[in-house]
């Protein structure tokens, strides 16, 4: 697509549900990366994948975050018993091979009540 | 290893003056380095890169940085704010590679007062 595209760009859940949060990259770019921006604060790496594979994923706030990337393109962010800490906004961004700037998403809003 | 530095947090001008936000980095290899903006409720979005070309750097609504390697500054400016320039800018140092390939500064929130 003409840029990174992120879904759903609003998400009010109750604590303890699970949510899922998608991203889809530029077309053609191979990087892609998850970050969080809680209110107020600076952006937290999360994630970090070429092509399919996730090379690190220390920044990860807690085994109930989870995430993966499918066919070298789509990606799904999954948190699972959500807490009102997870509150934030999640942020995608994805850079091609051969370019080092990276392209971000409008984020996915999560509140969590 | 990388780092950036953004020497100010909040910054108000008034329309129509000067805008200058400080950024500091250090790198061990040349560095991209980024300046992207975000508004309210908004994403980030890439006002301008330095990419090992020219020092000085031209963006998008007006905004240039100049990179100094003697001073380890990427300094962003415009001549003239505008209202619509209110946002928050980070600073943005980046490796090829890696899971940090992008260091984000801590942000600097820009107020313009009419």
């Amino acid at each position: 697509g003409a840029g990174v595209s992120q879904s759903p760009s609003n998400k009010v859940t109750e604590k303890g549900k699970d949510v899922e949060l998608r991203c889809d990259p530029i077309s053609g770019h191979t990087a892609l990366y998850w970050y969080r921006q809680s209110l107020g604060q600076g952006l937290e790496f999360l994630i970090y994948f070429q092509g399919n594979s996730a090379p690190d994923k220390s920044g990860l706030p807690s085994d109930r975050f989870s995430a993966e990337r499918t066919g070298g393109s789509v990606s799904t962010l999954t948190i699972q018993r959500t807490q009102q800490e997870d509150s934030a906004v999640y942020l995608c961004a994805s850079r091609g091979e051969s370019g080092n700037t990276i392209y971000f998403g409008e984020g996915s809003w999560l509140t969590v009540v | 290893a990388q780092s950036v530095t953004q020497l100010d947090s909040h910054v108000s001008v008034s329309e129509g003056t000067p805008v200058l936000l400080r950024c500091n980095y250090s790198s061990s290899y040349s560095p991209s380095l980024f300046w992207y903006v975000q508004h309210p409720n908004k994403g980030l979005q890439l006002l301008l890169k330095y990419t090992s070309a020219a020092t000085l750097v031209k963006g998008i609504n007006g905004f240039e940085a100049e990179f100094k390697k003697s001073e380890t500054s990427f300094h962003l400016t415009k001549p003239s704010a505008h209202m619509s320039d209110a946002a928050e800018y980070f600073c943005v140092v980046s490796g090829w590679t890696g899971r940090r390939a992008l260091t984000f500064g801590s942000g600097t929130r820009l107020q313009v007062q009419p």
